[in-house]
């Protein structure tokens, strides 16, 4: 079984803060890994799908960066605001059309 | 625009009973549809997906079911309702693009959820 874990598990900061987190996984048949937001009360939303090592992309003041040799991808935000607190989960394919989620990591963003 | 569409939003059922939740999605034809589950301090799981009409791949053993009578409603059964079916659970869908065959880059789009509680 495919293991994505992510750190830590939850997390406050202040706002005008950066901070990031980690999404750790076995870095054999990599193929592409996704962050999804995940704001209460509403739906999973997409942020990045990244394939390669090296990879990085961002939107606004949200990046993130993949090393697929090492197995891990970190999420990076800047200048936290209170709209930026949800649970942010990452995602590895390790086949076809399958998807295993980390647990997430909660983010509070204190005003 | 495309929507997503689940329901009920909520269900409190007993042990023993049955279990049917739709997701049906608007505005895009052959969808990959999936159903995942997330349980309390745990992550999302995946159940099922289908990539077409009445294919249905399984991933976790288990007595739940899936169907897809049509091209954009995906079912989620049960015939016995078990405690440890408690849980979040969401559909999602995804373009079906034919030079993707793996569909390991497919942005999953997520409905609002069924929060179900058995008791």
């Amino acid at each position: 079984i495919l293991n994505v874990e992510q750190s830590p598990q939850s997390l406050h900061v202040q706002e005008g803060d950066s901070t990031n987190f980690t999404c750790s996984f076995p870095s054999s048949n990599f193929y592409a890994l996704h962050w999804y937001r995940w704001e209460t009360a509403k739906s999973p939303e997409a942020l990045f799908v990244m394939t390669l090592n090296g990879d990085e992309k961002k939107k606004g003041r949200i990046s993130a960066t993949l090393n697929t040799k090492e197995g891990y991808s970190y999420l990076y935000i800047k200048g936290s605001q209170p709209e930026d607190s949800a649970t942010y989960l990452c995602s590895r394919p390790p086949g076809t059309y399958k998807y295993i989620f980390g647990t997430g990591t909660r983010l509070k963003v204190l005003a | 625009s495309q929507t997503i569409h689940q329901w009920p939003a909520t269900l409190v059922q007993p042990v023993g009973s049955p279990l049917s939740l739709e997701c049906t999605v608007e505005g895009t034809s052959n969808p990959n549809l999936y159903w995942y589950r997330q349980a309390a301090g745990r992550g999302l799981q995946l159940l099922f997906y289908s990539v077409g009409i009445g294919q249905i791949s399984s991933e976790v053993p288990q007595n739940l079911s899936a169907s897809r009578p049509q091209d954009r409603q995906f079912i989620l059964s049960s015939k016995k309702l078990l405690l440890s079916d408690s849980g979040f659970y969401l559909c999602a869908w995804s373009v079906r693009r034919a030079w993707e065959r793996r569909g390991v880059t497919d942005t999953q789009y997520f409905g609002p959820g069924t929060r179900l509680t058995v008791l």
